[in-house]
């Protein structure tokens, strides 16, 4: 059983519509990172979450994107109007032993048409 | 300048033979060093740490060479099962999770 899952594995979107992408995980961490991967470049950072809060965030995390995490597990990415930028792998990750270290979800692909 | 810059690849390596490759950082101020495998379409999944005075784990040996700011990943007797990309990933001091800052990846294909 995975330790992050997430939801969708792959939505496909219109330019301009409100998406939002689930992550649940399984133990009880307190630290949750969002990170995307755009088709054949590397990993990048989005946001990081610690005690229901924004901790960090990078420059690609800008006003069209929040994160939230409702009802004290699931945790969410939402982007409020997607652009065809948008189009990748979206990665939940939780916080590991070290807090360096990383478990990722299994990832939601987002594609833009 | 590039972060953490790997060669991409691909490299195309015999069943059974030793692969090495190696990954530059900028920043000295880095202090946590991380190998990461990925598959195709896969999540990124921990190898291991790189220590200052490096590890081995089973077949794969990672080195840290802080004075030439490089990270180094070996793998003996590869297997089929080796082929991935793989990721270096470097943390600057003092940073949590967020602060990490992934290479491209350097694709390898173990061939029979």
């Amino acid at each position: 059983e995975p330790e992050v899952t997430q939801t969708p594995s792959h939505q496909v979107t219109q330019m301009g519509q409100e998406v939002i992408l689930r992550c649940v995980p399984i133990s009880n961490h307190l630290y949750f990172y969002w990170y995307r991967q755009i088709l054949g470049q590397k990993v990048e950072f989005l946001v990081s979450f610690y005690n229901n809060e924004i901790s960090e965030k990078s420059e690609i995390f800008d006003d069209q994107f929040s994160v939230e995490r409702p009802d004290g597990s699931n945790f969410t990415l939402k982007i409020r109007s997607t652009k065809l930028e948008d189009s990748a792998m979206y990665f939940c990750a939780r916080g590991g032993s070290g807090a360096n270290v990383l478990t990722f979800g299994a990832g939601s692909r987002l594609t833009v048409l | 300048r590039k972060e953490v810059e790997q060669d991409p690849g691909p490299f195309n390596v015999p069943e059974g033979a030793t692969v090495a490759f190696n990954c530059t950082y900028s920043n000295s101020a880095s202090q946590s060093f991380f190998w990461y495998r990925q598959d195709c379409r896969k999540e990124p999944k921990l190898l291991m740490s790189v220590y200052s005075s490096g590890n081995e784990d089973g077949r794969f040996t990672a080195q840290l060479n802080r004075a030439s700011q490089y990270i180094s990943l070996l793998i003996r007797d590869s297997k089929l099962s080796d082929s991935a990309t793989y990721l270096c990933v470097v943390n600057v001091a003092g940073g949590g999770a967020d602060g990490l800052t992934f290479g491209k990846g350097t694709h390898l294909i173990i061939q029979p």
